[in-house]
C-alpha cells in the first residue's frame, strides 16, 4: 500500500528566510504524481506545486520549489523568501494514475509558522 | 482555475437524522470526485471515490451504508451521512479533477469543505 510520511509536525521560519518541508513516500508504482497542498485556517485546500514522477526536472512555482529524489522516494518543498501569508498547514500528497487505483493519499501535514 | 463548490459549508443536526452534502464542479465536468474526512489537526483521509454513472469505491473501513455516495451527473456528487451520530462529526471535503477520463492530469480541485456537527 502507498504511504506518505511527513516527519515534521511543526516548522517555523522567519519572514524573508527559506524553509524546507520534508516528505517521503512508499510505492511500487513507476508512474505517479506528487503534490504539495496548502491548507490555511479557512480550510480551503490550495495546490502549491505538482511533480510528475517521470520528469527528472524539479518543479518550480515562483518562490516554491521541490527536490524530487525518485530513487530515495523523497519529495521536499522549499519555500524561499517566506511571507506571512505562507503560514498554513502543508500536506504532501501522492497520486497514482490509471484504472481503479485513482486516488490521492495525503501525509499527516506540517504546520508552518512564519515569524515577522 | 477550476471551481468546486460544497454545500452546506456547515450543518448541525440531531443524532439519528441524515445529512446530505453536495459537491459541484462549477465550470468543468468530472467523471471522478473524491470524498475526504478530516478530524481537527489531522490529515485528510480518503473515504471513497465517486464515479459518475456507477457505484462509489469505498476505502477499507468506511461503511458503505453509513456514507451514501451518489454521482448523479458529471458536475454533482452527494454524500449522505445516514443516521448520524456524534462520532460522525467532522470536516468533510470533496475534490474533483477536470476531464472525462479519470485521474489523468494531476489537477485536483477541492471544495471549501463542510463541517458537520451531530448533537
Amino acid at each position: 500500500a502507498q504511504t506518505v510520511t511527513q516527519s515534521q509536525p511543526e516548522m517555523s521560519v522567519q519572514e524573508a528566510e527559506t524553509v524546507t518541508l520534508s516528505c517521503t513516500y512508499d510505492t511500487s508504482e513507476s508512474d505517479y504524481y506528487l503534490f504539495w497542498y496548502k491548507q490555511p485556517p479557512s480550510r480551503q485546500m490550495i495546490l502549491v506545486i505538482r511533480q510528475e514522477a517521470y520528469k527528472q526536472q524539479n518543479a518550480t512555482e515562483n518562490r516554491f520549489s521541490v527536490n524530487f529524489q525518485k530513487a530515495a522516494k523523497s519529495f521536499s518543498l522549499k519555500i524561499s523568501d517566506s511571507q506571512l501569508g505562507d503560514a498554513a498547514m502543508y500536506f504532501c500528497a501522492y497520486g497514482v494514475y490509471g484504472g481503479a487505483t485513482n486516488k490521492l493519499i495525503f501525509g499527516t501535514g506540517t504546520l508552518l509558522a512564519v515569524q515577522p | 482555475g477550476a471551481v468546486v463548490s460544497q454545500h452546506p459549508s456547515w450543518v448541525i443536526c440531531k443524532s439519528g437524522t441524515s445529512v446530505k452534502i453536495e459537491c459541484r464542479s462549477l465550470d468543468f465536468q468530472a467523471t471522478t470526485m473524491f470524498w475526504y474526512r478530516q478530524f481537527p489537526k489531522q490529515s485528510l483521509m480518503l473515504m471513497a471515490t465517486s464515479n459518475e454513472g456507477s457505484k462509489a469505491t469505498y476505502e477499507q473501513g468506511v461503511e458503505k451504508d453509513k456514507f451514501l455516495i451518489n454521482h448523479a451527473s458529471l458536475t454533482l456528487s452527494t454524500l449522505t451521512v445516514t443516521s448520524a451520530h456524534p462520532e460522525d462529526s467532522s470536516f468533510y471535503i470533496c475534490s474533483a479533477e477536470p476531464g472525462l477520463a479519470g485521474f489523468n492530469t494531476g489537477e485536483l480541485f477541492f471544495g471549501e469543505g463542510s463541517r458537520l456537527t451531530v448533537l
